[in-house]
């Protein structure tokens, strides 16, 4: 199966500090998926990345796809309390998504 | 637009006993996934449907598990009989398209086999 490998796994950070995280894979893909998972919730999509390179933001979220294709970085800046939760990266092969391990995020006010 | 729905929320049962879950994606979604999600881990694929038919079941406990999507809209997936391990948070997500999709989750249902 592919080998999926999120980091860091969890991070406790300041409010109001910058975030980075990243997913890196031994595979090849042609989409990444960043989604966030609340407790008790599903997870929610955040960004979609389509092309080796390509460097995409939502609003305070910025995420890269790698130009190996290997690998995404997703980027958090001047975090808030709502941030918490856990970020997992699922990149897309064939006709399904490969979740990460997930990186849990926690924001001191 | 409604997101994805799932009920229950949450089920307890025994093992050995059956459970199903069930699902209804956004309307127009062709493409359906059940994933499994045990404690501290990343979502793993159980079965994709497209439309009414299986794209791919190759993770699905054929032994125990089972999931439909009659007429290509609400799906089930029933765990008979159940067993510890299953303990998880199942989700249903749905996306328009099979290349490349952009799926999107339903709440989950969590369940505990005592």
């Amino acid at each position: 199966g592919q080998q999926l490998n999120q980091s860091p796994q969890s991070m406790f950070i300041q409010e109001g500090e910058d975030v980075s995280m990243n997913c890196t894979s031994s595979s090849i893909f042609n989409t990444w998926l960043w989604y966030k998972q609340e407790p008790g919730e599903g997870p929610v999509l955040l960004i979609a990345l389509y092309k080796a390179g390509e460097l995409t933001s939502n609003g305070r979220l910025t995420a890269q796809f790698g130009i190996t294709r290997k690998d995404s970085f997703l980027n958090i800046s001047a975090s808030i309390p709502s941030d918490v939760g856990i970020y997992f990266c699922a990149p897309w092969a064939g006709n399904q998504f490969y979740f990460g391990t997930g990186t849990s995020l926690t924001v001191i006010p | 637009e409604a997101g994805v729905a799932q009920s229950p929320r949450y089920k307890i049962i025994e093992k050995r006993q059956s459970v199903a879950f069930w699902c209804n994606p956004i309307s127009g979604h062709a493409t359906l996934y059940w994933y499994q999600q045990i404690l501290g881990q990343g979502p793993k694929l159980l079965i994709q449907f497209q439309n009414n038919g299986v794209v791919d079941d190759s993770q699905l406990p054929k032994d125990r598990f089972s999931a439909e999507r009659l007429k290509g809209v609400d799906s089930t997936l029933k765990i008979q009989p159940a067993k510890l391990e299953d303990s998880a948070v199942y989700l249903c997500a749905s996306s328009a398209a099979v290349v490349q999709g952009e799926a999107f989750f339903g709440q989950g249902t969590r369940l505990t086999v005592v």
